[in-house]
C-alpha cells in the first residue's frame, strides 16, 4: 500500500528542547515537502526536497531544518522549538508522471511547545 | 505572487442539498488546481485536479471546472451526504514546480 508515515502522531515538548519529526514514503518519489497547517491559513510549505541532498526553503523555514539523506526518508528537525511553533506539520511526497501531479500526505504530527 | 482564495466556512449544510465552495486564485502561466479534503485526525487527500483551462476534475460527485478566464475552480456536489463533512482545501502549483500554494480551508458540516 502507498503511503506516507510520519512520527510521532501527538508531542509535547518545551521551549528549547531539540526534537526531529520523522517521515518516510514508500513509493520511490523524488520530490517530497514539509507543511504547518494553522487554523485560518490553511498549509504553509516549510522545507521541500527534489531529490536526495537536494532541498530548498519554502515559505515559513524559519526555525526549521531538514536533510535528505536517503529518497525514502525526510526528517524535519526543530533544533531550539519556540511556541509560535505549535502546529499541526504534515509530510508530503509526489509523484510527477505525464504533465500530472499527485500529492500524498502523511497523517500529520501535532506539536505542542510549552 | 501566486495565491489561492477560498470562501470561509464554517459550511453548514443538510443532507441532499446542493454544494458549492469558491475558490480563486492569481498566478502567472497556467497552474495546476487542486481539491484536496482532510477528514477529522486525518491527512489531506486529493479529491481532484485539473490542469489546464476548460478542464473538469471529477471524483465521489464532486466537480471542479478549471475557468481562466475568472481565475476560479469553484468545487460543487449536487446532494452533499453527512459522510462528506470535512475540510476542504482549494490547491494550486505550477506544473512542474516545487511550489503548492494552499487556501485557508472551508469547513462543511452537513447535518442528517
Amino acid at each position: 500500500e502507498a503511503q506516507v508515515t510520519q512520527n510521532p502522531r501527538y508531542l509535547i515538548t518545551v521551549t528549547g528542547k531539540k526534537l526531529t519529526v520523522t517521515c518516510s514514503q514508500n513509493m520511490n518519489h523524488e520530490y517530497m515537502s514539509w507543511y504547518r497547517q494553522d487554523p485560518g491559513l490553511g498549509l504553509r510549505q516549510i522545507y521541500y526536497s527534489m531529490n536526495v541532498e537536494v532541498t530548498d526553503k519554502g515559505d515559513v523555514p524559519e526555525g526549521y531544518k531538514v536533510s535528505r539523506k536517503e529518497k525514502r526518508n525526510f526528517p524535519l528537525i526543530l533544533e531550539s522549538p519556540s511556541p509560535n511553533q505549535t502546529s499541526l506539520y504534515f509530510c508530503a511526497s509526489r509523484s510527477f508522471y505525464g504533465g500530472e501531479e499527485t500529492q500524498y500526505f502523511g497523517p500529520g504530527t501535532r506539536l505542542l511547545v510549552l | 505572487g501566486n495565491s489561492v482564495t477560498q470562501m470561509e466556512g464554517p459550511v453548514t449544510l443538510s443532507e441532499e442539498a446542493f454544494l458549492t465552495i469558491n475558490c480563486t486564485y492569481t498566478a502567472t502561466g497556467y497552474p495546476s488546481l487542486f481539491w484536496y479534503v482532510q477528514y477529522p485526525g486525518e491527512g489531506l487527500q486529493l479529491l481532484l485536479k485539473a490542469t489546464k483551462a476548460d478542464d473538469k476534475g471529477s471524483n465521489k460527485g464532486f466537480e471542479a471546472t478549471y475557468r481562466k478566464e475568472t481565475t476560479s475552480f469553484h468545487l460543487e456536489k449536487g446532494s452533499v451526504q453527512v459522510s462528506d463533512s470535512a475540510v476542504y482545501f482549494c490547491a494550486l502549483s505550477k506544473g512542474g514546480g516545487f511550489k503548492t500554494i494552499f487556501g485557508a480551508g472551508t469547513r462543511l458540516f452537513v447535518k442528517a
